[in-house]
């Protein structure tokens, strides 16, 4: 069965900085490409980041672009998420997802979330 | 990037109708790498249409998807009361993906 496990977040204060893990079962992590996507709280679902079975490709939103970073290690069949410079619209519900397909596509299989509060 | 705009923002239909919920994009979406998730509650996104028109894996096939370029539909035929939810629709041909604000399918 496909499952996957995101941690590491929490209440931190603006201009500060987490990293968000994923952990995922039941699948060949290293054949998959991953999405970072997130939701504020009662907002629509905003896709943030991406990366490619094998970390050649990494694409990210506007909105985060040089304040987060996307990573993985497909040894530990993890997916990470350095986020940087926190701002309080950072503050959301982020999923970590997997895509049908190696370096694109749709997202077959989310987690369930893990909250990032942006506040001091 | 390519804006997505979901029609309407509310639909209330009653069991057993017909739901059609619509997606436009500002550009057109690369080979109709087009998808569509419900979303309930407290719970994660679910995956029901990819490519336009190919049904996600257990799907109901009351779930049908069409369009190409910048003009897609989600179709439910005969609505079930467990599909009453938050529909989003996701382009992935184009970097940076991007999805639509979401349209609430509610009971009338």
């Amino acid at each position: 069965e496909v499952y996957l496990e995101e941690s590491g977040g929490g209440l931190v204060q603006p201009g500060r900085s987490l990293r968000l893990s994923c952990v995922v079962f039941g699948f060949a992590f290293d054949d998959y490409a991953m999405h970072w996507v997130r939701q504020a709280p009662g907002k629509g679902l905003e896709w943030i980041s991406g990366i490619s079975w094998n970390s050649g490709s990494r694409t990210y939103a506007d909105s985060v672009k040089g304040r987060f970073t996307v990573s993985r290690d497909n040894a530990k069949n993890s997916l990470y998420l350095q986020m940087n410079t926190l701002r309080p619209d950072d503050t959301a519900l982020y999923y970590c997802a997997k895509v049908k397909g190696a370096v694109a596509g749709p997202t077959d299989y989310w987690g369930q979330g893990t909250l990032v509060t942006v506040s001091s | 990037e390519i804006v997505l705009t979901q029609s309407p923002g509310t639909l209330s239909l009653s069991p057993g109708e017909r739901a059609t919920l619509s997606c436009r994009a500002s550009q057109s979406v690369s080979s109709s790498f087009l998808a569509w998730y419900q979303q309930k509650p407290g719970q994660a996104p679910r995956l029901l249409i990819y490519g336009a028109s190919s049904r996600a894996t257990g799907i109901p096939d009351r779930f049908s998807g069409s369009g190409s370029g910048t003009d897609f539909t989600l179709t439910i035929s005969r609505l079930e009361p467990e599909d009453f939810a938050v529909y989003y629709c996701q382009q992935y041909g184009s970097s940076p993906s991007t999805f639509g604000q979401g349209a609430r399918l509610e009971i009338k």
